[in-house]
């Protein structure tokens, strides 16, 4: 069964500051891996999709790497912004049924 | 606007009535799926569907029942709920290629509370 970790759970930066979130994964054979943004009581928006065969996604201040065999990805945040507060969630698509697991989130607060 | 729609927003309902939940999507996709979003746990996801197809049932109990009348459109209807089902629930779409799929995208969710 497909297990996704991220860490850290919480994360408290102040405005400026680049920062690595973590995303860990029990089993390697995925097809996909994506990170999405979820704010207090809202839906989920999908920041960036990194296929099986990709290394890494960029999008703006965003960039997110996938070390497959390591079951290993993270997402990096340049010159984070207030605006950046939020939930960020790692989700691996995987199984015969292709599923999406998701993690438990990191909490990210950026401090003016 | 996510091309995901999902009504209503908001629901307060007692444990011994039946309500449904809808999800639209406008994005072309052929598979949606439901989620539960509990405070302080992981997503769990309840139903896949492809191609109107159910494909996944998460050991989800009887008193949830999907209904996807086609690719576009997908319920879950409610009966009997309990308190602890109160959460958020998300619908989410995607589209197959090949092996694998698009990037899913969500709604924005329907906060249901069981009193």
């Amino acid at each position: 069964k497909q297990e996704v970790t991220q860490i850290p759970a919480a994360l408290s930066v102040p405005e400026g500051e680049n920062l690595v979130l973590n995303c860990s994964f029990t089993d390697s054979a995925i097809y996909n891996l994506q990170w999405f943004r979820q704010d207090p009581g809202k839906g989920l928006t999908s920041l960036l999709l990194i296929q099986s065969s990709q290394r890494e996604q960029t999008s703006g201040r965003l960039n997110a790497s996938l070390d497959k065999s390591s079951g290993r990805s993270t997402l990096y945040i340049a010159a984070s912004q207030p605006g950046d507060s939020a939930t960020y969630l790692c989700a691996v698509l995987s199984g015969s049924a292709r599923q999406l697991t998701f993690g438990s989130g990191t909490q990210l607060t950026v401090l003016p | 606007e996510t091309g995901v729609t999902q009504t209503p927003r908001h629901l307060v309902m007692g444990m011994t009535n039946k309500k449904s939940l809808k999800c639209e999507q406008h994005l072309g996709h052929n598979a949606m799926y439901w989620y539960k979003q509990s405070a302080k746990k992981p997503l769990e996801l309840m139903f896949v569907y492809n191609f109107k197809e159910q494909t996944e049932n998460n050991s989800v109990p009887s008193r949830f029942s999907p209904e996807c009348p086609n690719s576009s459109h997908l319920f879950l209807h409610l009966h009997t709920l309990q308190p602890e089902d109160s959460a958020l629930y998300l619908c989410a779409s995607s589209q197959e290629v090949g092996q694998s799929y698009t990037e899913a995208f969500f709604g924005q969710g329907t906060r249901l509370t069981v009193v």
